[in-house]
């Protein structure tokens, strides 16, 4: 299997534009998790789905953030418009519906708003 | 609020010392515990743990769980420069199915 493949790797844009991050969960797996990873704050989870559906997305810092889950092998992670401080890495997780928990992330976006 | 708290925050040992990091956490109905290693990229998974006092154990690195005094701790033993990484400990609670909260990790490094 490829793992949970994230695009872009980089990504630099000016403030105010929109930026698209990009998701392939691993095959079968039933959750998706968007994380986001600052030096200031650590890892922190932004949403995630269960079966394509958003359950939890308490962690989304403000209405510029959304995401989207259309189909079980893609999901997408918008800012609109971006910030400087929107500037980390943004990680996405896969996992399957047993009890083990273990998620398997993604190689991230490193995403700079100038 | 819930939390977790990993301690030190950063650490530098030599090559073949033992070092020992903590995590310790406050949340509402726990359920798991688990370990990650992150290197340059995205973490990778070490070890989860959901009852006490049973060590997990991979190679040199060990784990344990102690879920009345609310801590885990991850060991290492002759200790390697490969062993150089951010050490993440992350609780899963509450009811719903995916809610993990992540500490702020410890960095280790390893020097020659």
């Amino acid at each position: 299997d490829a793992g949970v493949i994230q695009s872009p790797r980089h990504e630099v844009t000016e403030m105010g534009q929109e930026v698209t991050l990009r998701c392939k969960p691993i095959s079968g797996h039933d959750y998706l998790f968007w994380y986001r990873q600052t030096m200031m704050r650590g890892l922190e989870l932004l949403i995630y789905f269960n079966n394509n559906v958003p359950i939890d997305d308490s962690g989304m810092p403000e209405d510029r953030f959304s995401a989207k889950m259309p189909n079980a092998s893609f999901s997408t992670l918008k800012i609109q418009p971006s910030e400087p401080r929107d500037s980390a890495v943004y990680f996405c997780a896969s996992r399957s519906g047993g009890g083990t928990y273990e998620q398997y992330f993604g190689p991230g976006t490193r995403l700079t708003v100038t | 609020e819930d939390k977790v708290v990993q301690s030190p925050l950063s650490l530098v040992v030599h090559e073949g010392d033992t070092v020992t990091l903590n995590c310790s956490y406050e949340v509402t109905n726990f359920r798991s515990l688990l370990w990650y290693k992150q290197e340059k990229k995205a973490p990778t998974f070490l070890f989860m743990l959901t009852s006490s006092g049973i060590e997990k154990k991979s190679g040199r690195l060990s784990s344990i769980l102690d879920k009345k005094e609310l801590f885990s701790i991850l060991n290492i033993t002759a200790t390697q420069t490969g062993d150089s990484a951010v050490y993440l400990c992350a609780v899963k609670y509450g009811g719903s199915q995916g809610n993990l909260i992540f500490g702020k990790g410890t960095k280790l490094s390893v020097k020659p």
